[in-house]
């Protein structure tokens, strides 16, 4: 059985540029969802999809935003980049909203 | 907002048990205690969750005190490896994870 893999690994982008950074859900996962990480601090909720629909959402801006495609793989687009967004953007994928299986995530450096 | 609070940091040596405590005293009854690990530029790992009773598997067991309002995640054998950021979390099962900073755990030889 194959794991979260996130992409790409590492990223670095220009303020006010804008990004997409990818998730594939393990095998026979049906939920997804995105976490920020900034240095130091515990992950933060973003969203999360569950057949294809957004399922919940935590306390960001409407430029976060994301998709879930019928093979249950994922998107998280940020627009207007900005420095603090800057962070570990983690990918977890579950079956029926029960037990998180996280990627190793994606280290976008805004510049 | 995390419901759970954590000491910062512990040390443990190696090949001793770790014992690694979570408050919760505003755990409602349908919330289980979840305990995830993220070892440094790794994404989280599941490690155990409970209800009431206390739960054992290969990494680990969760003794969760009769009352719910507060939990201890032990590690009986420390190694090396187990060095990382422990965060206990309360969710309904089917709820998003919230995570709040955790207690890094240092084993030292």
């Amino acid at each position: 059985e194959t794991g979260v893999t996130q992409s790409p690994t590492h990223l670095i982008k220009t303020r006010g540029q804008q990004v997409t950074l990818r998730c594939s859900s393990q095998s026979g996962h049906n939920t997804v969802s995105w976490y920020q990480q900034a240095l130091g601090q515990g992950p933060q909720f973003i969203f999360q999809y569950y057949r294809e629909e957004e399922n919940g959402r935590g306390n960001f801006p409407p430029r976060f935003s994301g998709l879930q495609f019928p093979n249950y793989s994922s998107e998280l687009n940020v627009n207007a980049l900005e420095l603090d967004d800057s962070a570990l953007y983690l990918c977890a994928s579950s079956l029926e909203l029960m037990g998180y299986t996280f990627g190793s995530g994606t280290r976008l450096t805004v510049v | 907002d995390a419901k759970t609070t954590q000491p910062p940091s512990m040390d443990c040596a190696e090949g001793r048990a770790a014992n690694l405590p979570c408050n919760h005293s505003t755990i409602s009854g349908n919330e289980y205690v979840y305990w995830y690990r993220q070892i440094h530029s790794q994404g989280p790992q599941y490690i155990i969750h409970g209800l009431k009773n206390n739960e054992t598997n290969e990494m680990a067991s969760l003794i969760i005190t009769e009352d719910r309002k507060s939990s201890t995640l032990i590690l009986p054998h420390a190694t090396l490896r187990d060095t990382a950021v422990y965060y206990c979390i309360v969710r309904v099962n089917t709820d998003k994870l919230i995570f709040g900073t955790g207690t890094r755990l240092q084993v030292f030889p």
